[in-house]
Parts: structure tokens; C-alpha cells; sequence
């Protein structure tokens, strides 16, 4: 089986400028979520979705938005690019939202902003 | 705020030795708490998870010791192996949180053989 998959694996954006990245889960997951990865750091949480619904999101300013769609990818979005947003994101799946689900994790996307 | 603390940044091991990550954490609420290895240019991989209940967890080389009320958890590597060197987190999540892991910085390990 496939795992969670991600795309695009690398990209290079320039300052100001918008980014898309895509999420498809596990089979048979419904819920997503989105990590950000600093280099040398641990990742720190974005947002949640189960079901198509937010169901919790991080301390991130409003120009990162996401959304999951009915066959249960999902996509991040992040706006106004900034030098700082440079990072890998991390998307993350499981079957449900209690805590002790198992979260699988994609490889990531490499977002460079230059 | 960091909520959840982790020592130490990096550490060497000879092959065959033991490997001992140290985290802390401040929310009492936590009640899952995994860790993770992360392989350059791959996504974190869980390892093995804990719940407060219990003092500890092994699986295979892997062990996990908890101390509530120190709020404290570590992860020993036993027989440690080149093929272990590795960026491993610990993690942190409560029930009312969902999924939502709050992770620690990371511990740098490298077996060397």
C-alpha cells in the first residue's frame, strides 16, 4: 500500500509570491494534517482536517490556509512568501483523530524562498 | 512556548553502546507521548509510543521510561547500531489536541562502528 504521499518534493519561490502543496493520505485515512520543519528543528504543528473539517490549527499567521477535499487529499497553501517560511512541510495522516492513532508521515516538501 | 523539552542536541555512540535521549514536558494534560526517527531527506518515522500509565515500554532494542510525576521521559537505544544514526524526536499530544503532536528539537545520533 502507498503511503502518504507529497508533492512537489522540492520547489524554489521568490518573496511574496504564493505556494500550493498536496496531501494524499493513506488509504482509507480521513484525517490530515500539516507540519512545518524548520531545519535543525522539530516540526511544529499547522493544521488539522478530519472529514473535510479544521479541526485544529497552530500558531501560524493567516496567509498559510488549507483545505481537504471529498476523497480526503488535502492541500496547504501558504501566501505573501516570506525568507522565513523556508522549510520542509510535512504532511501527516491516520484513520482517525483520538490520540494514540498511529500518524504516518510523508517525506515532505522542500520549500526554499529566495 | 517550547512544551516539551529534549536532551541532548546531539550525542556520538560506539556500536554496541547505549543511547540515552532525555525529554521533559509542562503540560499535564499530555497523555501520548511517541518518538520518532527521522532519516535525512525522509519524513519522521514512529519508533515506539508510551502512555502515562505505564513506567515502561520496550520493543526490541528500544525501551521507553516514564516518570510522571517528574514528567519526564527518555528513550534508550540498546546495542546500538550504525544503521540507528538518526535525528529522533520525542513528542507530546493530548486527547481534547486530536492528532496535534507537539515535538521536541531533536537529538542528533551517530553510531559509529
Amino acid at each position: 500500500d502507498a503511503g502518504v504521499t507529497q508533492s512537489p518534493t522540492h520547489l524554489i519561490k521568490t518573496r511574496g509570491q504564493q505556494v500550493t502543496l498536496r496531501c494524499s493520505p493513506i488509504s482509507g485515512h480521513k484525517s490530515v494534517s500539516w507540519y512545518q520543519q524548520v531545519l535543525g528543528q522539530g516540526p511544529q504543528f499547522i493544521f488539522q482536517y478530519y472529514e473535510k473539517e479544521e479541526r485544529g490549527r497552530g500558531n501560524f499567521p493567516d496567509r498559510f490556509s488549507a483545505r481537504q477535499f471529498p476523497n480526503y487529499s488535502s492541500e496547504l497553501n501558504v501566501n505573501a512568501l516570506l525568507l522565513g517560511d523556508s522549510a520542509l512541510y510535512l504532511c501527516a495522516s491516520s484513520s482517525g483523530q483520538a490520540t494514540g492513532n498511529t500518524i504516518y508521515f510523508g517525506e515532505g516538501s522542500w520549500l526554499t524562498v529566495v | 512556548q517550547q512544551q516539551v523539552k529534549q536532551s541532548p542536541q546531539s550525542l556520538i555512540v560506539q556500536k554496541g553502546g547505549i543511547s540515552i535521549i532525555n525529554c521533559a514536558y509542562e503540560n499535564t494534560a499530555f497523555d501520548y507521548f511517541p518518538w520518532y526517527q527521522q532519516f535525512p531527506g525522509k519524513g519522521p518515522a514512529l519508533l515506539i509510543a508510551i502512555r502515562p500509565d505505564v513506567s515502561e515500554k520496550k520493543e526490541g532494542r528500544f525501551t521507553i521510561s516514564f516518570n510522571k510525576s517528574a514528567k519526564q521521559f527518555s528513550l534508550h537505544i540498546m546495542d546500538s547500531q550504525p544503521g540507528d544514526s538518526a535525528t529522533y524526536f520525542c513528542a507530546a499530544s493530548f486527547k481534547a489536541a486530536g492528532n496535534k503532536l507537539t515535538f521536541g528539537g531533536g537529538t542528533r545520533v551517530l553510531v559509529k562502528p
